[in-house]
């Protein structure tokens, strides 16, 4: 089992809609979360953390984490064109610094 | 505040050259931690430096080493270059104990 996984899509949802990105992972401790959005042909771009059970909203960004199922999910409300990426989910294993654990990432594309 | 840069954009090599990578981490921030991204394998993780020493290595093979300085900046080495090394290497850096990772643009290594 990979340690984070996610749906490789694509996503494809019509412009204004909700956009939902999950991501599931294996270590029980785990503690911290990211989202980050990589355009193609670019670097990864921290969109969203969230380190405690709950929704934690940012803009039109969503997280939720779910520490007991060790779910995570992003949601993108009112999706532009412009948020066509990939969506990366990471993941942070207590005392393990900077290492994160990525997820192999969901390609979203909004249609106008 | 200028963001993580890496040098140089873009490498193409032989197969068993080797290659150096310079990273320079955003202002203030002594943690640099190195990625390699294949559509393959997603983004995996290399090694992390702090103040100069190896705080973090993941499962890659002795091949790939790096190296701090005194003032942050990173360089990242890969000796006997291997068709597989293809692949684009992003540099992070983050501030103090906080696990938020800000990419540089990355180098697209090609090894022919």
């Amino acid at each position: 089992q990979k340690e984070v996984e996610q749906n490789s899509g694509p996503l494809s949802v019509p412009e204004g809609a909700i956009a939902s990105l999950n991501c599931t992972y294996s270590d029980r401790v785990s503690q911290s979360f990211f989202w980050y959005r990589q355009y193609s042909g670019k670097s990864p771009e921290l969109i969203m953390s969230i380190y405690s059970n709950g929704d934690k909203e940012d803009g039109r960004f969503t997280a939720q984490l779910n520490k007991a199922s060790q779910y995570v999910s992003l949601l993108i409300r009112d999706s532009q064109p412009s948020d066509s990426a990939t969506y990366l989910c990471a993941v942070n294993i207590y005392n393990q610094g900077g290492k994160l654990i990525f997820g192999q990432g969901t390609e979203l594309s909004v249609k106008p | 505040k200028a963001g993580v840069t890496q040098t140089p954009r873009y490498l193409i090599k032989t197969r068993g050259q080797q290659v150096t990578l310079s990273c320079s981490p955003i202002s203030g921030h002594r943690s640099v931690s190195w990625y390699q991204q294949t559509p393959g394998q997603g983004l995996q993780f290399l090694f992390e430096y702090f103040s100069e020493t190896q705080r973090n290595k993941g499962n890659f093979p002795g091949r790939f080493s790096g190296r701090q300085f005194s003032n942050s900046r990173s360089e990242m080495n890969v000796s006997t270059l291997e068709l597989g090394d293809s692949a684009l290497y992003l540099c992070a850096s983050r501030q103090g104990s906080n696990e938020k990772l800000f990419f540089g643009s990355g180098t697209q290594l090609s090894v022919l």
